[in-house]
């Protein structure tokens, strides 16, 4: 079975702009949700996503947002970039909601110059 | 609030060393999940193990161990024989009630050859 594709692996933005980041989960999860890490901050909820709902969202401006599709993949949108947005994001995907542990992709690294 | 607290932030031993790297949780939820992950330096968070509230039982896979204990709030994860490919930041993980799951700041392992 295929992993949690994210893509890309790197991205180099500038201040302002926008960046659309991709998840595609294992196949058969409903359940995706995206993390923030930065050495600073650490480990980071962003939100969740199951059956194209948002079920869960962490502590975060507006300009984070993001979707989930009917074949469970996901993006991430971040609008009016800061450089305090640099950091590693992680995108995870369970069969459901609750208890099942997380299966984590590799992450895409953005740098907001 | 719900809170994990991994109190050490960098540990180095020496290979074949025994090390436990400690957790401690705050939730008033009495139904919740506990969880370790592993971060190898390529980026990917794996799975380890998880516990539920309700179940005390200790557990041991291997070179490794967890003791849950409710009644100091506490999830240890212990490495026996320590190997230089259990370098790595481990992450304890809460997920309760509002199914948000919280992961402390992580422990940053260094096994020496």
């Amino acid at each position: 079975k295929a992993g949690v594709t994210q893509t890309p692996r790197y991205l180099i933005k500038t201040r302002g702009q926008q960046v659309t980041l991709s998840c595609s989960p294992i196949s058969g999860h409903r359940s995706v949700s995206w993390y923030q890490q930065t050495p600073g901050q650490g480990l980071q909820f962003l939100f969740e996503y199951f059956s194209e709902t948002q079920r869960n969202k962490g502590n975060f401006p507006g300009r984070f947002s993001g979707r989930q599709f009917s074949n469970s993949r996901s993006e991430m949108n971040v609008s009016t970039l800061e450089l305090g947005d640099s950091a590693l994001y992680l995108c995870a995907s369970s069969p459901d909601r609750h208890n099942s542990p997380l299966h984590f992709g590799n992450g895409t690294r953005l740098t907001v110059t | 609030a719900q809170k994990v607290t991994q109190a050490q932030t960098e540990i180095s031993v020496v290979e074949k060393e025994d090390v436990t790297l400690d957790c401690v949780y705050e939730t008033r939820d009495t139904t919740y999940y506990l969880f370790w992950y592993k971060q190898p330096p390529s980026g990917e968070l794996v799975f380890l193990i998880r516990r539920n509230s309700f179940d005390e039982q200790n557990e041991i896979s291997g070179r490794y161990s967890w003791n849950f204990q409710k009644s100091t709030s506490s999830f240890n994860f212990t490495i026996t024989a320590s190997q230089v490919v259990d370098s790595a930041v481990y992450f304890c993980a809460l997920r309760s009630r509002d199914d948000k799951i919280i992961f402390g700041k992580g422990t940053r392992l260094h096994i020496l050859p």
